[in-house]
């Protein structure tokens, strides 16, 4: 069974930081990733959606990275700001079921 | 921008109603699903469509039961609602399987 952690649970840093949010599976046979981000009592963003076959994405100040091989995705957030505060979910995409979820890392950003 | 709506967006009711939530696209998206999460905690999948007349269940054990009759609509059902019920009921679309999911903006319910 396929299990999706992210570390750190919860990351407080000041603006203008860079940082990096983690995310693991236990399951490589994966047909693709995908992070998310969640703000208090809203739905789901989607941010990024990495193929199996790429090993990055890039989206203005995010950049996502994935090793399948290792069971790793790193989401990068270059100068972060406040507007940034919120959970950040990542996922996996088995092919013909629906995502998988981390626990997600709640990330606030001090003005 | 992904068109994926949820009603209602907010729901408190009494034990043993029955309630339905509504989810709809308008992106002609064959799959859609049902996620539920409780506060602070992981999404986990409760059920899911590959198409009309196709519904099948997640991962996560639900009382709820859902139908697909149009491709549009994937309603959610509780026969009745219960405070173990109380959650937050994500609902989402994609087209071809592996591509992006698009989420609703969800629906909290809160069974007294």
């Amino acid at each position: 069974k396929q299990e999706v952690t992210q570390i750190p649970a919860a990351l407080s840093v000041p603006e203008g930081e860079n940082l990096v949010l983690n995310c693991s599976f236990t399951d490589s046979a994966i047909y693709n990733l995908q992070w998310f981000r969640q703000d208090p009592g809203k739905g789901l963003t989607s941010l990024l959606l990495i193929q199996s076959s790429q090993r990055e994405q890039t989206s203005g100040r995010l950049n996502a990275s994935l090793d399948k091989s290792s069971g790793r995705s790193t989401l990068y957030i270059a100068a972060s700001q406040p507007g940034d505060s919120a959970t950040y979910l990542c996922a996996v995409i088995p092919g013909r079921r629906a995502l998988t979820f981390g626990s997600g890392t709640r990330l606030q950003v001090q003005p | 921008e992904a068109d994926i709506y949820q009603t209602p967006r907010y729901l408190v009711i009494g034990t043993g109603k029955k309630i339905t939530l509504e989810c709809s696209q308008t992106m002609g998206h064959d799959k859609m699903y049902w996620y539920q999460q409780d506060p602070g905690m992981e999404l986990h999948l409760i059920h899911y469509s590959y198409g009309v007349n196709s519904t099948e269940k997640g991962d996560l054990s639900s009382e709820s039961t859902v139908s697909r009759i149009r491709t549009e609509h994937f309603p959610l059902t509780l026969e009745s609602a219960r405070p173990s019920h109380t959650s937050q009921y994500l609902c989402a679309s994609s087209p071809p399987p592996g591509d992006t999911q698009y989420f609703g903006p969800g629906t909290r319910l809160t069974v007294l």
